[in-house]
């Protein structure tokens, strides 16, 4: 079963917008991670957040995470029309087994 | 600096016959995975190897077996292959041994249609 849950499943913004992608997870988790994945590659890892962080940035990516919600976000700045991909959360739960679980996924599709 | 290579990238059985998916890494990873991703399912994991010369079963193993030839190389074996298993296979690797570096790299992918 699927650890993580993204939210929208598709989302279509224009160029120069912010595009906000939520993730809930079910379990406790040592951290979470996003991922792209443009059509037809493989996925890149775009950010990695601790349990006990609330707030990473990295360039044009904020994520969010609230634990006691058991939900993340990642917001992209500034949207181009290179952004349009899949993304993916991920997380790797608390524990010894430390295997990262993938959400389905959400579509962006940014508009020239 | 190649990263993660897959091969085939394509592929087409008919039901019943067998193929192995090469993997390979050359950034000395020692942990290795095979995902395979459906259209709004995700990456769901059949198998990894989290060291040279250990191999456990993921979320959906069943009709697959796997390799790990040394620490560059994990195959993934389709036995006897079914309609059900087609799918996109992707290969990731990742190094374990730091807990502020656990991403995953990933391969490109092998497409594979079973008939």
């Amino acid at each position: 079963s699927q650890q993580g849950e993204e939210d929208p499943q598709a989302l279509s913004i224009q160029e120069g917008e912010n595009a906000t992608m939520n993730c809930s997870y079910k379990t406790s988790i040592n951290n979470l991670q996003w991922y792209r994945q443009n059509s037809g590659r493989g996925l890149v890892h775009l950010i990695l957040i601790r349990s006990n962080e609330r707030e990473k940035h990295s360039g044009r990516l904020r994520v969010t995470l609230d634990t006691s919600k058991k939900s993340s976000s990642l917001l992209i700045t500034a949207s181009r029309a290179a952004d349009t991909a899949s993304y993916f959360c991920a997380t790797v739960p608390s524990g010894s087994a430390r295997q990262l679980t993938f959400g389905s996924g959400t579509q962006l599709t940014v508009l020239p | 600096n190649a990263g993660v290579t897959q091969t085939p990238k394509f592929q087409v059985l008919k039901t019943g016959q067998s193929m192995t998916l090469q993997c390979a890494q050359d950034m000395n990873h020692n942990s290795m995975y095979w995902y395979r991703q459906d259209p709004g399912m995700g990456l769901r994991l059949i198998y990894y190897s989290a060291s040279e010369g250990t191999t456990d079963k993921g979320e959906v193993p069943n009709g697959y077996n796997v390799s790990r030839l040394n620490k560059r190389e994990f195959s993934l074996r389709l036995e006897s292959a079914a309609p059900s298993q087609t799918s996109v296979y992707f290969c990731a690797s990742r190094w374990t041994g730091s807990p502020s570096n656990e991403k995953l790299f990933f391969g490109s992918g092998t497409q594979l249609s079973v008939l």
